[in-house]
Protein backbone atom coordinates (compact mmCIF):
# COMPACT_ATOMS: atom_id res chain seq x y z
CA UNK A 1 0.00 0.00 0.00
CA UNK A 2 1.09 3.12 -0.62
CA UNK A 3 -0.58 5.23 2.27
CA UNK A 4 -2.60 7.01 0.21
CA UNK A 5 -6.19 5.87 0.65
CA UNK A 6 -9.55 6.43 -1.36
CA UNK A 7 -13.17 5.85 -0.69
CA UNK A 8 -15.29 4.57 -2.58
CA UNK A 9 -13.19 2.12 -4.74
CA UNK A 10 -16.25 2.46 -7.31
CA UNK A 11 -19.11 4.70 -7.93
CA UNK A 12 -22.02 4.91 -10.21
CA UNK A 13 -24.32 7.86 -10.05
CA UNK A 14 -26.98 9.72 -11.97
CA UNK A 15 -26.58 12.77 -13.79
CA UNK A 16 -28.98 14.27 -10.61
CA UNK A 17 -27.35 13.26 -7.93
CA UNK A 18 -24.61 14.47 -5.16
CA UNK A 19 -21.82 12.11 -4.13
CA UNK A 20 -18.41 12.67 -2.63
CA UNK A 21 -14.92 11.20 -3.43
CA UNK A 22 -13.02 11.40 -0.15
CA UNK A 23 -9.01 10.67 0.14
CA UNK A 24 -6.85 10.16 3.17
CA UNK A 25 -3.16 10.43 3.20
CA UNK A 26 -0.77 8.66 6.29
CA UNK A 27 2.49 10.32 4.78
CA UNK A 28 2.92 13.43 6.86
CA UNK A 29 2.85 14.79 3.30
CA UNK A 30 1.40 18.71 2.75
CA UNK A 31 0.79 18.72 -1.11
CA UNK A 32 -2.16 16.89 -2.54
CA UNK A 33 -3.45 16.49 -5.84
CA UNK A 34 -6.81 15.27 -7.84
CA UNK A 35 -6.13 13.85 -11.03
CA UNK A 36 -9.05 12.11 -13.97
CA UNK A 37 -7.90 8.99 -15.63
CA UNK A 38 -9.67 8.76 -18.73
CA UNK A 39 -9.49 5.68 -21.22
CA UNK A 40 -6.78 6.05 -24.14
CA UNK A 41 -5.77 9.81 -22.57
CA UNK A 42 -3.24 10.56 -19.79
CA UNK A 43 -3.20 11.95 -16.48
CA UNK A 44 -5.36 15.12 -16.41
CA UNK A 45 -4.40 17.27 -13.26
CA UNK A 46 -7.31 18.91 -11.74
CA UNK A 47 -6.73 20.21 -8.67
CA UNK A 48 -3.43 20.75 -5.91
CA UNK A 49 -3.56 21.96 -2.34
CA UNK A 50 -0.57 23.06 -0.99
CA UNK A 51 -1.04 23.55 2.99
CA UNK A 52 -4.84 23.19 2.68
CA UNK A 53 -4.41 26.03 0.55
CA UNK A 54 -5.79 24.98 -3.23
CA UNK A 55 -2.97 26.16 -5.27
CA UNK A 56 -4.39 24.90 -9.04
CA UNK A 57 -7.41 24.21 -10.03
CA UNK A 58 -6.83 23.34 -14.10
CA UNK A 59 -10.08 24.73 -15.32
CA UNK A 60 -11.90 22.18 -14.51
CA UNK A 61 -16.03 22.52 -14.56
CA UNK A 62 -17.36 23.78 -11.18
CA UNK A 63 -19.67 20.64 -11.11
CA UNK A 64 -16.56 19.43 -9.64
CA UNK A 65 -15.57 21.18 -6.17
CA UNK A 66 -12.76 20.50 -4.03
CA UNK A 67 -11.95 20.70 -0.48
CA UNK A 68 -9.31 19.88 1.80
CA UNK A 69 -10.00 20.50 5.37
CA UNK A 70 -6.45 19.44 6.49
CA UNK A 71 -3.12 18.43 5.07
CA UNK A 72 -4.25 14.79 5.48
CA UNK A 73 -7.98 14.91 3.63
CA UNK A 74 -9.54 15.77 0.37
CA UNK A 75 -12.69 15.46 -1.25
CA UNK A 76 -14.12 16.22 -4.49
CA UNK A 77 -17.53 16.66 -4.61
CA UNK A 78 -20.19 15.66 -7.17
CA UNK A 79 -23.14 16.80 -8.70
CA UNK A 80 -25.13 17.14 -11.58
CA UNK A 81 -22.21 15.18 -13.56
CA UNK A 82 -22.32 14.12 -17.23
CA UNK A 83 -21.40 10.93 -19.19
CA UNK A 84 -18.14 12.05 -20.26
CA UNK A 85 -16.95 12.39 -16.38
CA UNK A 86 -16.74 8.64 -16.34
CA UNK A 87 -13.13 8.12 -15.23
CA UNK A 88 -10.78 6.69 -13.16
CA UNK A 89 -10.44 9.44 -10.36
CA UNK A 90 -6.64 9.54 -8.56
CA UNK A 91 -5.49 10.95 -5.93
CA UNK A 92 -2.03 11.68 -4.98
CA UNK A 93 0.27 12.97 -2.69
CA UNK A 94 3.26 14.66 -2.10
CA UNK A 95 5.73 16.22 0.56
CA UNK A 96 5.70 19.76 -0.93
CA UNK A 97 5.70 21.77 -3.53
CA UNK A 98 9.01 22.58 -4.82
CA UNK A 99 10.49 19.38 -3.60
CA UNK A 100 12.02 17.09 -5.45
CA UNK A 101 10.39 13.50 -4.99
CA UNK A 102 7.47 11.95 -6.07
CA UNK A 103 3.66 11.45 -6.14
CA UNK A 104 2.39 8.95 -4.02
CA UNK A 105 -1.30 7.89 -5.93
CA UNK A 106 -4.18 6.07 -3.87
CA UNK A 107 -5.81 3.31 -5.89
CA UNK A 108 -8.56 5.59 -6.99
CA UNK A 109 -11.95 5.94 -7.60
CA UNK A 110 -14.16 4.15 -10.79
CA UNK A 111 -16.73 6.28 -11.41
CA UNK A 112 -19.57 5.65 -14.03
CA UNK A 113 -22.18 8.52 -14.83
CA UNK A 114 -25.41 7.22 -15.98
CA UNK B 1 2.52 24.18 -25.75
CA UNK B 2 4.23 21.63 -23.66
CA UNK B 3 3.79 17.74 -24.81
CA UNK B 4 4.47 14.91 -23.82
CA UNK B 5 4.90 11.63 -26.17
CA UNK B 6 5.28 8.00 -25.48
CA UNK B 7 4.46 5.05 -28.30
CA UNK B 8 1.30 4.83 -27.71
CA UNK B 9 1.17 1.17 -29.20
CA UNK B 10 1.53 -1.56 -26.32
CA UNK B 11 5.09 -2.91 -26.32
CA UNK B 12 5.38 -6.58 -26.51
CA UNK B 13 8.22 -8.65 -25.59
CA UNK B 14 9.64 -12.52 -24.88
CA UNK B 15 10.61 -12.60 -21.64
CA UNK B 16 14.23 -12.41 -20.60
CA UNK B 17 14.95 -10.03 -23.33
CA UNK B 18 15.35 -5.95 -22.49
CA UNK B 19 12.32 -3.63 -23.19
CA UNK B 20 13.03 0.08 -23.62
CA UNK B 21 10.41 2.67 -23.68
CA UNK B 22 10.85 6.06 -24.77
CA UNK B 23 9.52 8.98 -23.49
CA UNK B 24 9.87 12.47 -25.35
CA UNK B 25 8.70 15.89 -24.92
CA UNK B 26 8.62 19.35 -26.26
CA UNK B 27 8.88 23.04 -25.60
CA UNK B 28 9.88 21.64 -21.84
CA UNK B 29 12.82 22.28 -19.93
CA UNK B 30 12.06 19.24 -17.14
CA UNK B 31 14.81 19.87 -14.18
CA UNK B 32 14.05 15.94 -13.78
CA UNK B 33 12.27 13.24 -14.85
CA UNK B 34 10.19 10.57 -12.78
CA UNK B 35 8.94 6.87 -14.13
CA UNK B 36 5.95 5.44 -12.56
CA UNK B 37 4.00 2.04 -13.67
CA UNK B 38 0.11 1.96 -13.35
CA UNK B 39 -1.31 -1.63 -13.36
CA UNK B 40 -5.13 -2.15 -14.55
CA UNK B 41 -7.41 -0.48 -12.29
CA UNK B 42 -4.73 1.16 -9.70
CA UNK B 43 -2.78 4.45 -8.91
CA UNK B 44 0.85 4.67 -10.55
CA UNK B 45 3.48 3.78 -8.38
CA UNK B 46 6.80 5.86 -8.38
CA UNK B 47 9.87 3.88 -9.91
CA UNK B 48 12.97 6.06 -10.77
CA UNK B 49 13.80 9.47 -10.81
CA UNK B 50 16.60 11.02 -12.72
CA UNK B 51 17.79 14.69 -12.63
CA UNK B 52 18.90 16.56 -15.88
CA UNK B 53 22.54 16.62 -14.64
CA UNK B 54 22.56 12.73 -14.61
CA UNK B 55 22.79 10.89 -17.83
CA UNK B 56 22.17 7.94 -16.31
CA UNK B 57 20.29 5.83 -13.39
CA UNK B 58 19.89 1.99 -12.45
CA UNK B 59 17.82 0.41 -10.07
CA UNK B 60 17.89 -3.37 -9.94
CA UNK B 61 17.14 -4.48 -13.13
CA UNK B 62 15.84 -0.77 -14.04
CA UNK B 63 18.15 1.88 -16.23
CA UNK B 64 16.58 5.24 -17.20
CA UNK B 65 18.76 7.62 -19.22
CA UNK B 66 18.19 11.84 -19.76
CA UNK B 67 18.65 13.71 -23.12
CA UNK B 68 18.30 16.81 -22.66
CA UNK B 69 19.69 17.48 -25.83
CA UNK B 70 17.48 15.36 -27.89
CA UNK B 71 14.67 16.12 -25.09
CA UNK B 72 13.87 12.33 -24.50
CA UNK B 73 14.01 10.04 -21.68
CA UNK B 74 14.73 6.18 -22.42
CA UNK B 75 13.29 3.61 -19.53
CA UNK B 76 14.75 -0.22 -20.13
CA UNK B 77 14.05 -3.44 -17.97
CA UNK B 78 16.58 -5.82 -18.34
CA UNK B 79 16.19 -9.61 -17.96
CA UNK B 80 11.98 -8.80 -18.59
CA UNK B 81 9.65 -10.79 -16.65
CA UNK B 82 5.45 -11.20 -17.12
CA UNK B 83 5.69 -9.50 -13.48
CA UNK B 84 6.95 -6.34 -15.46
CA UNK B 85 3.56 -6.09 -17.80
CA UNK B 86 2.37 -2.71 -16.87
CA UNK B 87 1.74 0.40 -18.35
CA UNK B 88 5.19 2.45 -17.47
CA UNK B 89 4.24 6.53 -17.66
CA UNK B 90 7.15 9.36 -17.85
CA UNK B 91 6.45 12.43 -15.87
CA UNK B 92 9.25 15.64 -16.82
CA UNK B 93 9.48 18.23 -13.97
CA UNK B 94 10.58 21.18 -12.83
CA UNK B 95 12.31 21.50 -9.92
CA UNK B 96 9.56 23.98 -8.12
CA UNK B 97 6.06 24.31 -8.39
CA UNK B 98 4.09 22.04 -11.05
CA UNK B 99 2.70 21.64 -14.59
CA UNK B 100 -0.65 21.46 -15.43
CA UNK B 101 0.61 18.78 -18.55
CA UNK B 102 2.50 16.19 -16.09
CA UNK B 103 2.35 13.01 -17.50
CA UNK B 104 2.61 11.16 -20.93
CA UNK B 105 -0.03 8.79 -21.71
CA UNK B 106 1.62 5.85 -21.04
CA UNK B 107 3.49 2.93 -22.97
CA UNK B 108 1.86 -0.75 -22.53
CA UNK B 109 4.25 -3.51 -21.75
CA UNK B 110 3.14 -7.04 -22.29
CA UNK B 111 6.38 -9.66 -21.67
CA UNK B 112 5.26 -12.70 -23.06
CA UNK B 113 6.01 -15.83 -21.23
Amino acid sequence: ETGVTQTPRHLVMGMTNKKSLKCEQHLGHNAMYWYKQSAKKPLELMFVYNFKEQTENNSVPSRFSPECPNSSHLFLHLHTLQPEDSALYLCASRQAIGAIDEQFFGPGTRLTVL
Amino acid sequence: SQKIEQNSEALNIQEGKTATLTCNYTNYSPAYLQWYRQDPGRGPVFLLLIRENEKEKRKERLKVTFDTTLKQSLFHITASQPADSATYLCAPRHSGGYQKVTFGTGTKLQVIP
